[in-house]
């Protein structure tokens, strides 16, 4: 399966914008990339995903480097809802269904 | 809409007792995934079911896990016996199709202290 790399952590001041990173040099042409996070004592939430093509939801947006070995996750104004630990994790199109989910981004919030 | 429903929400037991977790999937969705959660692992896949069918437990640590799904709207995740080791946060979740481009959804999960 396809690793990824996240920094351990990031801090980001409220209402601020935050870029989070994700290195994924190893991804296939068929590996969706997804985002996930999950704060204190809840299970992971979806946040976004994408293939080839930027992304836009009501939570974040996900650019895509045009070569796809990485990615960034955006928030637009980090509220202090937004502290959790955000993960990057590629998703094959087929044979397995698995998440591998790796340490992910504690992003802390300040007020 | 009603999401993953995990229960109990929390379990306290001694070593050597049978634990039980319970999992009430998204309606209409045909995949279902077991994960575990703890601080020197983070989060690991146990198994995974197609249409009720396990598909993959690779993931499952030793015989003492088991895992059933006898319909499409339960499942099952069976310790016997217990340690101590297994104490962790236990997860359920599920998708429709399992395809690439769908996203999990995953409970609340089940936090488990074996004493």
């Amino acid at each position: 399966d396809a690793k990824t790399t996240q920094p351990n952590s990031m801090e980001s001041n409220e209402e601020e914008p935050v870029h989070l990173p994700c290195n994924h040099s190893t991804i296939s042409g068929t590996d969706y990339i997804h985002w996930y996070r999950q704060l204190p004592s809840q299970g992971p939430e979806y946040v976004i995903h994408g293939l080839t093509s930027n992304v836009n939801n009501r939570m974040a947006s996900l650019a895509i480097a045009e070569d796809r070995k990485s990615s960034t996750l955006i928030l637009h104004r980090a509220t202090l809802r937004d502290a959790a630990v955000y993960y990057c994790i590629l998703r094959a199109t087929s044979g397995t269904y698995k998440y591998i989910f790796g340490t992910g981004t504690r992003l802390k919030v300040l007020a | 809409d009603a999401g993953v429903i995990q229960s109990p929400r929390h379990e306290v037991t001694e070593m050597g007792q049978e634990v039980t977790l319970r999992c009430k999937p998204i309606s209409g969705h045909d995949y279902l995934f077991w994960y575990r959660q703890t601080m020197m692992r983070g989060l690991e896949l146990l198994i995974y079911f197609n249409n009720n069918v396990p598909i993959d437990d690779s993931g499952m640590p030793e015989d003492r896990f088991s895992a059933k799904m006898p319909n499409a709207s339960f499942s099952t995740l069976k310790i016997q016996p217990s340690e101590p080791r297994d104490s962790a946060v236990y997860f359920c979740a599920s998708s429709f199709l399992g395809l690439g481009n769908q996203p999990q959804h995953f409970g609340d999960g089940t936090r488990l202290s074996i004493l």
